[in-house]
């Protein structure tokens, strides 16, 4: 059970878009649609954002968005706010009736 | 709105046990399966345990028979018992709904701080 790999840092100017990716293979993001990502503030617990690859839970705004391909799935963050910097983890169900989550990736609004 | 509120960290002595507890309000909590999740100072999430509804553990390889869930459906309490504490279990744990089944771990507790000195 690897961890999911995500990139340590992404970075976007107020009013752009960004793309965060999350790695896995066909044994988690590959094998189901059970892809999740996770907003984490300084101090604060996690807050699911995406859940099934694409679904928002009620009260997420519609500038997130999620999308899978093959063993990688990614999280868009369209029109940055300020208050989106933050720490952002993806999570996939695994084959093996298992939890796996990425690295974390610490999103910067310039 | 679901709400859960954990208890039971605090500073422990390697080689010690402890006890962690979450209690859970605004749900029916026998028909949820229910996560750990925990996260070292300055580091990641990392997947501790699951249980489901009627209460069938899931751990990682990792968890090496350390750690065990359990719950407490009449209480709406889920439990985690940590033996054995080394230095490297000392983080943050969180408590949350769901994790079992491909159901994304939705609500979640603001955790409970475990320290394990040497």
């Amino acid at each position: 059970q690897s961890a999911l790999i995500q990139p340590a840092s992404v970075s976007g100017s107020p009013g752009q878009s960004i793309t965060i990716s999350c790695t896995g293979t066909n044994s988690d993001i590959g094998a189901y649609d059970f892809v999740s990502w996770y907003q984490q503030h300084p101090g604060k617990a996690p807050k699911l954002i995406i859940y099934d690859v694409t679904n928002r839970p009620s009260g997420v705004s519609d500038r997130f968005s999620g999308s899978k391909s093959g063993n990688t799935a990614s999280l868009t963050i369209s029109g940055l706010h300020a208050e989106d910097e933050s720490d952002y983890y993806c999570s996939s169900y695994t084959n093996s009736l298992a939890l796996v989550f990425g690295g974390g990736t610490k999103l910067t609004v310039l | 709105e679901v709400h859960l509120l954990e208890s039971g960290g605090g500073l422990v002595q390697s080689g010690g046990s402890l006890r962690l507890s979450c209690v859970a309000s605004g749900l029916i909590f026998s028909n949820y399966g229910m996560t750990w999740v925990r996260q070292p100072p300055g580091k990641g999430l990392e997947w501790v345990a699951s249980i489901s509804g009627p209460g069938g553990p899931y751990y990682p390889d990792s968890a090496q028979g350390r750690f065990i869930i359990s719950r407490d459906n009449s209480k709406n309490t889920l439990s985690l018992q940590i033996v054995s504490l080394r230095v490297e279990d000392t983080a943050i744990y969180y408590c949350a709904q769901g994790g079992v089944f491909g159901v994304a771990p939705q609500n979640w507790g603001q955790g409970t701080p475990v320290t394990v000195s040497s």
